[in-house]
């Protein structure tokens, strides 16, 4: 068990590029989830799946996110015309589906800063 | 909708003295509550969690909570502050009927004085 991984740990773009970011989550964790969090709050709820579907959606994740786990395995996370807003950690977590009250593992999270 | 309240965006205790960390949590169905931990440039990590069973929960490295519902209060302690407890402390929410998201509190630091 090697954890929850992201990369890249951190990345710096210009506003209007796009940017992806991965996550690798726990070997037979069939959910995964997304959050966003921002400096001096805690982390906000983006988006979920459940093997390769994606069963829910925040209302924060607006139609220039878009995020992915084609094979129910890793997930990617993209979002495109960057903007200034976006510079946040991107924290990626998973669980095993058995009960709800299953632990999320964070992974260290991505750090995006857009200029 | 569920929201949890952390009362205190900065807490500052000795060494050796008591950690009191508040949490204040707001359901309308019965909640499972987390305490996690985020120490710099780090993910998050579970410290304990609350499910319906025992009110008081034990976590790692020497936490404890108490679920009163009396008082919708989830407060987060440990009887004598280690240096290596500076960090951030996030109290969070779910209902059993959501298999998704946790609503995160805007989290308290935690700083040790020597």
């Amino acid at each position: 068990d090697t954890g929850v991984s992201q990369n890249p740990r951190h990345k710096i773009t210009k506003r209007g590029q796009n940017v992806t970011f991965r996550c690798d989550p726990i070997s037979e964790h069939n959910r995964l989830y997304w959050y966003r969090q921002t400096l001096g709050q805690g982390p906000e709820f983006l988006t979920y799946f459940q093997n390769e579907a994606q069963l829910e959606k925040s209302r924060l994740l607006s139609d220039r996110f878009s995020a992915e786990r084609p094979k129910g395995s890793f997930s990617t996370l993209e979002i495109q015309r960057t903007e200034q807003g976006d510079s946040a950690m991107y924290l990626c977590a998973s669980s095993p589906y058995r009960l709800v009250q299953e632990t999320q593992y964070f992974g260290p999270g991505t750090r995006l800063l857009v200029l | 909708a569920q929201s949890v309240t952390q009362l205190g965006s900065h807490v500052s205790v000795s060494e050796g003295a008591l950690v009191l960390l508040r949490c204040n949590y707001s359901s309308s169905v019965p909640p499972y509550l987390f305490w996690y931990v985020q120490y710099p440039n780090q993910g998050l990590q579970l410290l304990l969690k609350y499910t319906s069973a025992a009110t008081l929960v034990k976590g790692i490295n020497g936490f404890e909570a108490e679920f009163k519902k009396s008082e919708t209060s989830f407060h987060l302690t440990k009887p004598s502050a280690h240096m290596s407890d500076a960090a951030e402390y996030f109290c969070a929410v779910t209902i059993y009927s959501s298999a998704s998201k946790i609503i995160f509190g805007s989290g308290t630091r935690l700083s040790i004085r020597p």
